[in-house]
């Protein structure tokens, strides 16, 4: 049990343009969602938190009308790229936790290349 | 904000070796977990550990809350232990602070 997906794996884009992942909670109902990024050799940084129904929470120095979050359901939340630039490349890792346990399950992450 | 260090940075280890990983954390901890990130990117859970012992399989992590560390051993190291282990522990909200990462290579 715990599966969490992503979709797509992976995406090449232009500079300027949208791109849309979806992270899903296969097997259980997730009330609140993770966005993480990671740069190659280096550790996850959190994003952003969102929960079922409610505006997703930005951490500092994360652009809230950049990447767009929205979590209309208690097993999808999608991360919205707005205006990527190359620097926004990166692997995109969401994680899932239900309400009743600490314990996040992740999704296998999404590469993001922006040229 | 909280800290959380992982120790060694980097490990070379011959197949069959036992390995122990390190991962210290900054203040009082309700939320310790273990991850392995394989070569593709996915994080996979291992231990969910506040405090206390667990064991699964060939590995087993200890967390002792009172001194802040938390150990994570891995026995009779095969190749496909490969990849970077992750500490993380959680704030408030469940945020999940994440530890710089121990690198593992198996060689054969």
């Amino acid at each position: 049990g715990a599966v969490v997906s992503q979709h797509p794996s992976r995406v090449i884009c232009k500079s300027g343009t949208s791109v849309k992942i979806e992270c899903r909670s296969l097997d259980f109902q997730a009330t609140t969602m993770f966005w993480y990024r990671q740069f190659p050799k280096q550790s996850l940084m959190l994003m952003a938190t969102s929960n079922e129904g409610s505006k997703a929470t930005y951490e500092q120095g994360v652009e809230k009308d950049k990447f767009l979050i929205n979590h209309a359901s208690l097993t999808l939340s999608t991360l919205t790229v707005t205006s990527a630039h190359p620097e926004d490349s990166s692997f995109y890792i969401c994680s899932a936790a239900s309400g009743n346990t600490y314990e996040q399950y992740f999704g296998p992450g999404t590469r993001l290349t922006v040229t | 904000g909280i800290q959380v260090e992982q120790s060694p940075p980097d490990l070379i280890l011959q197949e069959g070796a036992n390995s122990t990983l390190r991962c210290n954390f900054s203040d009082s901890v309700n939320n310790l977990q273990w991850f392995h990130q394989n070569p593709w990117g996915q994080l996979i859970n291992l231990f969910y550990i506040p405090s206390g012992t667990k064991q699964n399989g060939r590995l087993s992590a200890t967390t002792v809350a009172t001194e802040r560390y938390s150990l994570l051993y891995i026995s009779s190291s095969q190749t496909t232990d490969s990849g970077v282990y992750f500490c993380a522990r959680a704030a408030a909200g469940n945020k999940l602070t994440f530890g710089g990462g121990t690198r593992v290579l198996v060689k054969p």
